[in-house]
């Protein structure tokens, strides 16, 4: 099995708003990261964890507030966003951040900022 | 630094067809290229991957071919069919780690 679900699948929000993205894998994988994908684009690394601790922070806004309370879990928090954040965001899995594993990606949450 | 291009941004061929697709990259450290598809509205899903020791791997109608003296990298899809259709990405593994470089994309379209 290697599936990484994602909830909400579509998410609309205000710049005030506060929401989170949630991640969950159930294949062992101790590397969890968060993409944003635009439109028609390749996706883009945001946040890297491995063994539960952030390992790459991609100089990401601040209004992005990555946590991974487990090793099966990845949320995203969400806090005055700005309508250019609309993307697909993405969560993958690996075994670890090694070299030749392979990072194994969820489904997406479609997130739109108003 | 290091990037990971593709020579097409589209690629249409008819159903039956073998389908090319072609990507180069830069960084001669890279050891490890993956190829995802990606359908609209999902989440990139891994095709097939190969390590920098090798130069061809075989998957089920799919092989990726890599040429480490030209950096190029391909993906083959035999008997092409309607469900090959979405957005197929190359990937390389560059020297940090837990990071992967993507191409920008090659929007595969197969008709009848």
């Amino acid at each position: 099995d290697t599936e990484v679900t994602q909830t909400p699948k579509h998410l609309v929000m205000g710049m005030t708003n506060k929401k989170s993205l949630k991640c969950e894998q159930h294949m062992g994988h101790r590397a969890m990261y968060w993409y944003k994908q635009k439109a028609k684009k390749p996706p883009e690394l945001m946040f890297v964890y491995s063994y539960e601790k952030l390992s790459i922070n991609e100089s990401v806004p601040s209004r992005f507030s990555p946590e991974c309370p487990n090793s099966s879990l990845l949320n995203l928090h969400l806090h005055a966003l700005q309508p250019e954040d609309s993307a697909l965001y993405l969560c993958a899995s690996s075994q670890a951040a090694g070299s030749t594993d392979t990072q194994y990606f969820g489904p997406g949450t479609r997130l739109t900022v108003l | 630094g290091e990037s990971v291009g593709l020579h097409l941004p589209t690629l249409s061929v008819q159903e039956g067809d073998n389908s090319i697709i072609n990507c180069a990259y830069s960084n001669s450290a890279s050891d490890y290229f993956i190829w995802y598809k990606q359908e609209s509205g999902k989440g990139p899903q891994f095709i097939i991957d190969i390590r920098s020791n090798m130069d061809k791997r075989q998957g089920q109608r799919v092989t990726v071919l890599l040429n480490k003296t030209v950096k190029h990298l391909s993906l083959q899809i035999a008997a092409t069919q309607p469900g090959d259709s979405a957005v197929y990405f190359c990937a390389g593994r560059g020297s940090t780690l837990g990071r992967l470089y993507f191409g920008r994309g090659t929007q595969l379209t197969v008709w009848p």
